[in-house]
């Protein structure tokens, strides 16, 4: 089956510090990968994207992710935590639908980021 | 900047009753996506159409859940009667195609007792 995981429940760092959120995915043919990010009560917001391209990607709030086709990851990124990034991070692929013909978006259970004053 | 708007917020109700959900996607958008995230969970698709059309209903309990889109643009996520079980967030999201970024509407909270 085509989906991503995310094998971390939880990343606790402190402000200041980098930060990586992990994230591995299995599908056929090329990824489309995607990071979201939600804050409490609230919607999933865009962060970024991979369709093609450079390995690195960046995104919104500072953040970027690096594409790894030999280790099938996507990891997400950003060189200095801050307090206001503590959220749910949640990694997703395209996939091709189950009848084929139209595609849709797997979500991974995501994972907490605790950023710590 | 544009949103999707969802009604209600917040939904408390009895099991065995009716409950109803609204989506307003973003102008244009012609892909709009319901789904449902039980807490602690990614978002699981519901039902995702393509202008008035539903292209992808397989996770969606259709015994109790129905889903429209009759002008191809706002859409009413139903569950009735609804279960215990039945409590998550509900999620509204819409793009301009199957293939785009999503954007995400706030969400309403369902609650059954």
């Amino acid at each position: 089956a085509q989906s991503v995981a995310q094998p971390e429940d939880q990343v606790n760092v402190a402000e200041g510090n980098p930060l990586t959120v992990k994230c591995t995915y299995s599908v056929s043919g090329n990824p489309y990968l995607f990071w979201y990010v939600q804050y409490p009560n609230r919607g999933l917001q865009f962060l970024l994207k991979y369709i093609t391209g450079d390995n690195l990607v960046k995104g919104s709030y500072g953040f970027e992710a690096e594409f790894n086709k030999s280790q099938t990851s996507f990891h997400l990124k950003k060189p200095s935590a801050l307090v206001s990034d503590s959220a749910l991070y949640f990694c997703a692929v395209r996939v091709m639908g189950y009848s084929g013909g139209y595609q849709k978006v797997t979500f991974g259970i995501g994972t907490k980021l605790q950023v710590i004053p | 900047e544009a949103e999707v708007a969802q009604s209600p917020r917040y939904k408390i109700t009895e099991k065995s009753q009716a409950v109803a959900f609204w989506c307003d996607p973003i102008s244009g958008h012609a892909t709009l996506y319901w789904y449902r995230q039980i807490l602690g969970q990614g978002p699981e698709l519901l039902v995702q159409f393509q202008d008035e059309s539903v292209v992808d209903d397989s996770q969606l309990p259709k015994d109790r859940f129905s889903a429209e889109r009759l002008k191809g643009v706002d859409s009413t996520l139903k569950i009735q009667p609804a279960e215990l079980g039945d409590s998550a967030m509900y999620l509204c999201a819409s793009s301009f195609s199957g293939q785009e970024t999503q954007y995400f509407g706030p969400g309403t909270r369902l609650l059954v007792l």
